[in-house]
């Protein structure tokens, strides 16, 4: 079964600090990954895509295959970074479109002054 | 402007007193979904959509209904909400066109049902 796991509810670090948000998936074929922000009060919106190999705002992720990862990192966290992440997985419907997304349950970052 | 719009935002109800909730985007996309974020559980997809007339079950379907007549519009229907269905609900659309195929995701609906 698919399945995203995301361990950490909720990671508090400092400002500056290194961020690691964790994220492993379960899937039987090739993955298309993704991570998701929501600060407070507003809409998820895309982050970052593991297809495209960039990095946003300071933040990248690598898809693992062989650990099945796709860990979220930054080296040193901004107070403006604060907000809840999600991975999500991808079923490839229609060629691995975004069509049918899983989500994990969701990190809370908080990053404090 | 490009966006995904949902109505109402707030809402609160009754147990078995039927409601929508609209969602419309102008994207022109062809996928839309819905899915509800409860606190620890994440997101949930509800029910999902590749195309005009074209809908299938997310995660969790049970209580909900769905229709797709037009591209842009993709209502949800609570026939006999209940308590267990209060909750935060988003829409969301997408096209496989796009370069990074982004989905869009509306504000959100708060849903009370006391």
């Amino acid at each position: 079964a698919q399945r995203v796991t995301q361990p950490e509810k909720l990671l508090s670090v400092f400002k500056g600090a290194p961020v690691e948000l964790k994220c492993n998936y379960s899937y039987s074929g090739s993955p298309e990954l993704f991570w998701y922000v929501q600060y407070s009060r507003q809409r998820l919106q895309l982050l970052l895509r593991h297809i495209s190999r960039e990095s946003i705002k300071g933040f990248t992720a690598d898809l693992n295959k062989g650990e099945t990862s796709f860990h979220l990192k930054k080296p040193f966290a901004q107070e403006e970074d604060s907000a809840m992440y999600y991975c999500a997985l991808s079923s490839p419907h229609y060629g691995g479109s975004q069509g049918n997304l899983i989500f994990g349950k969701g990190t809370k970052l908080s990053v404090k002054p | 402007e490009a966006q995904v719009t949902q109505n109402p935002r707030y809402l609160i109800t009754v147990t078995g007193k039927k409601l929508t909730v609209t969602c419309s985007q102008n994207m022109n996309h062809e996928y839309m979904s819905w899915y509800r974020q409860d606190p620890g559980l994440g997101l949930r997809q509800i029910y999902y959509s590749m195309n005009v007339e074209v809908t299938d079950k997310g995660d969790v379907p049970e209580g909900y209904k769905v229709s797709r007549k037009e591209k842009r519009n993709f209502p949800l229907i609570l026939e006999s909400p209940s308590p267990n269905q209060t909750s935060l609900y988003f829409c969301a659309s997408s096209s496989p066109q796009r370069v990074n195929n982004e989905q869009f995701f509306g504000p959100g609906t708060r849903l009370t049902v006391l």
